[in-house]
């Protein structure tokens, strides 16, 4: 059964900084990860997608990368702001679990001013 | 357009009412899932619909009933509920299910039962 963990559960970094979020799964037979923010109470947006087959995506200051053979991804933002401060979620979609996603549980950050 | 409506977004209800929430996306996705969520907690899939028909049901207890009217509406119908069943149920669309599609979220209804 696929695990996902994210490690640090919470982060607190002075804004400007630059940060690596880490994700970690055990069973490399994936399809895809997927990298979302959640603002407290709100749904969920996505943010990057990783295809199996891809190494890394960019959107603006956000950089994910995948190494699916270690089992690990990284979402790494540049020039932290205090509008980043979110809960960031990733998630994978496997080949043994009815493709559907498992989640990790997260890393609520915080950026301060 | 890559938006999923959900409505309302706030209810409140008791064990023994009736009420519904509803989604709709116009992005012509052909599934569509109900996630719950908790605290603090990731979220949890519930139903999954795949072209107007149910696929997964993640063993939901039967006072949750989900309904696909058409490929542009989710519906939860919710009867008889209990207060642990208080959280935020978000919906969410793909262009089908699983594989290399983008799977986007509304921003929930937040549920309470008093």
């Amino acid at each position: 059964k696929q695990e996902v963990t994210q490690i640090p559960a919470a982060l607190s970094v002075p804004e400007g900084e630059n940060l690596v979020l880490n994700c970690s799964f055990t069973d490399s037979a994936i399809y895809n990860l997927q990298w979302f923010r959640q603002d407290p109470g709100k749904g969920l947006t996505s943010l990057l997608l990783i295809q199996s087959s891809q190494r890394e995506q960019t959107s603006g200051r956000l950089n994910a990368s995948l190494d699916k053979s270690s089992g690990r991804s990284t979402l790494y933002i540049a020039a932290s702001q205090p509008g980043d401060s979110a809960t960031y979620l990733c998630a994978v979609i496997s080949r043994g679990s009815a493709r559907q996603l498992t989640f990790g549980s997260g890393t609520q950050l915080t950026v301060l001013p | 357009d890559t938006e999923v409506t959900q409505t309302p977004k706030h209810l409140v209800m008791g064990m023994t009412n009736k009420k519904s929430l509803k989604c709709e996306q116009h992005m012509g996705h052909r599934a569509m899932y109900w996630y719950k969520q908790k605290a603090k907690k990731p979220p949890e899939l519930m139903f999954v619909y795949s072209y107007e028909k149910l696929s997964i049901n993640e063993s939901v207890p039967s006072r949750f009933s989900p309904e696909c009217p058409n490929s542009s509406l989710l519906n939860l119908h919710l009867h008889a509920l209990q207060p642990e069943d208080s959280a935020l149920y978000l919906c969410a669309s793909s262009q089908r299910p699983g594989t290399g599609n983008t799977i986007y979220f509304g921003e929930g209804s937040w549920l309470t039962v008093v």
